[in-house]
């Protein structure tokens, strides 16, 4: 099946410094990748929608210029969280939907610690 | 707006059968996701259904009626490590998923 792959799968940072998650589809092509966050106990929330070559859509309520999103390529996007807080630490999980656009394909997650 | 129900807890017996209900509201219908979440992990998928019926892959089958918009996923000859959590999802229209909150599934010996 489909691959996809998410580094760090975790990170510990000081709070003001930046972070930057990479989501990379392995064995496929991605037009389109999710950006999700998830805090202990609670469902998935997503942040942002990410297309090949053109600005990510963020969800209400998510800062565009903190989560910076570029999807440069067919098979990686990326993450940033800039000017980290102690509240962004949360469980940050991508997703990559191929070219059917049926499923999606779950990285692993990164686990982003800021104290 | 999109709206998706699904019970919160659940608690079953090593062996047995459970059965997860579904229910949403959609403006429009895009098929139905479910997928399985270990604590501190990822998502990882179970089922789609986009017809009516009952699929079986395994110990899991799913079922969809999209007159009645229920959806229920089945777990038969349970497992300790089926715990975990359950999500329901939907696509909306631009086919980014609409999560449920989720059910946890509590798996007793």
């Amino acid at each position: 099946g489909a691959v996809v792959s998410q580094h760090p799968s975790w990170v510990i940072c000081k709070s003001g410094t930046s972070v930057k998650i990479e989501c990379r589809s392995l064995d496929f092509q991605a037009t389109t990748m999710f950006w999700y966050r998830q805090f202990p106990k609670q469902s998935l929330m997503l942040m942002a929608t990410s297309n090949e070559g053109s600005k990510a859509t963020y969800e209400q309520g998510v800062e565009k210029d903190k989560f910076l999103i570029n999807h440069a390529s067919l098979t990686l996007s990326t993450l940033t969280v800039t000017s980290a807080h102690p509240e962004d630490s949360s469980f940050y999980i991508c997703s990559a939907r191929d070219l059917e656009g049926r499923e999606q394909y779950f990285g692993p997650g990164t686990r982003l610690t800021v104290t | 707006g999109q709206n998706i129900d699904q019970p919160t807890e659940m608690t079953a017996t090593e062996g047995a059968i459970v059965q997860i209900n579904c229910t949403y509201q959609t403006s429009g219908f895009n098929g139905l996701f479910w997928y399985q979440q270990h604590a501190g992990e990822a998502p990882t998928f179970l089922s789609y259904n986009v017809l009516d019926g009952l699929e079986e892959k395994g110990r899991f089958s799913s079922f969809l009626s999209r007159s009645k918009g229920y959806s229920y996923l089945l777990l038969k000859e349970l497992q300790m490590k089926d715990s975990a959590s359950y999500l329901c999802a939907v696509p909306d229209s631009n086919y980014q998923l609409i999560w449920g909150a989720g059910t946890k599934l509590i798996i007793k010996p």
